[in-house]
């Protein structure tokens, strides 16, 4: 099974250039989630999208955009990138909550970004 | 806000004894609290959550976790500690305010050594 799948595994930017991470699960979950992994920070909230159609701020959403191109497809683009965005990047997939359930979240195996 | 600490950087064990990775958590509401475990150059793999019910959570690859109300505590424990268990480890919390999403702690480096 694939699960969630993360295309670049690696990238190398410039200051200012732009790029669209890209994700992908075949679970059929609703929910789907962008992170970011810094040394000694934890991973931190980006942008999530509860169901297909819908997408929220999370935590550090400043200098990024997300698409929900269709229920398995979720992008993450950095318009004009900055060195401060050098970092890992996590997507992840989690069932809806329903009622008080909480469903484990699926991550793929990231993207290293690095921006010079 | 919901938060969780991990209040240690690095957690040392040799092989064969028990090993604790400590949390502590701080919610409005009923925790949702959840271990994640995380392998070199990996994504993070889902051991164990508590949602509600018993107070002693069993996960996966024989880690177990203790819910404990009073002390605000949610630490993660296996009896025997195994070489392949060094890993990175992090406890979460649902985070109320963005749907399923999950709200972190910094990490604890577990090394298990022979």
């Amino acid at each position: 099974n694939a699960g969630v799948t993360q295309t670049p595994k690696f990238q190398v930017l410039k200051t200012g250039q732009s790029m669209t991470l890209q994700c992908a699960q075949d679970m059929n979950h609703n929910s789907m989630y962008w992170y970011r992994q810094d040394p000694g920070m934890g991973l931190r909230l980006i942008y999530y999208s509860a169901s297909e159609g819908t997408t929220d701020k999370g935590e550090v959403p400043n200098g990024y955009n997300v698409s929900r191109l269709n229920k398995r497809e979720f992008s993450l683009r950095l318009e004009s990138a900055a060195p401060s965005q050098t970092s890992v990047y996590f997507c992840a997939s989690s069932e809806s909550d329903r009622g008080a359930s909480g469903g484990p979240q699926h991550f793929g195996d990231g993207t290293r970004l690095s921006i010079l | 806000a919901q938060s969780v600490a991990q209040p240690e950087d690095q957690v040392n064990v040799a092989e064969g004894n028990p090993l604790t990775v400590k949390c502590t958590y701080s919610v409005s509401g009923n925790p949702y609290l959840f271990w994640y475990v995380q392998y070199p150059n990996r994504g993070l793999q889902f051991l164990l959550k508590y949602i509600t019910g018993d107070n002693l959570v069993k996960g996966s690859y024989g880690f177990e976790a203790e819910f404990n109300k009073s002390q605000t505590s949610f630490h993660l424990k296996k009896p025997s500690a195994l070489v392949s268990d060094s890993a990175l480890y992090f406890c979460a919390v649902r985070d109320g305010r963005a749907g399923t999403a999950l709200i972190f702690g910094k990490g604890t480096t577990l090394s298990v050594s022979s």
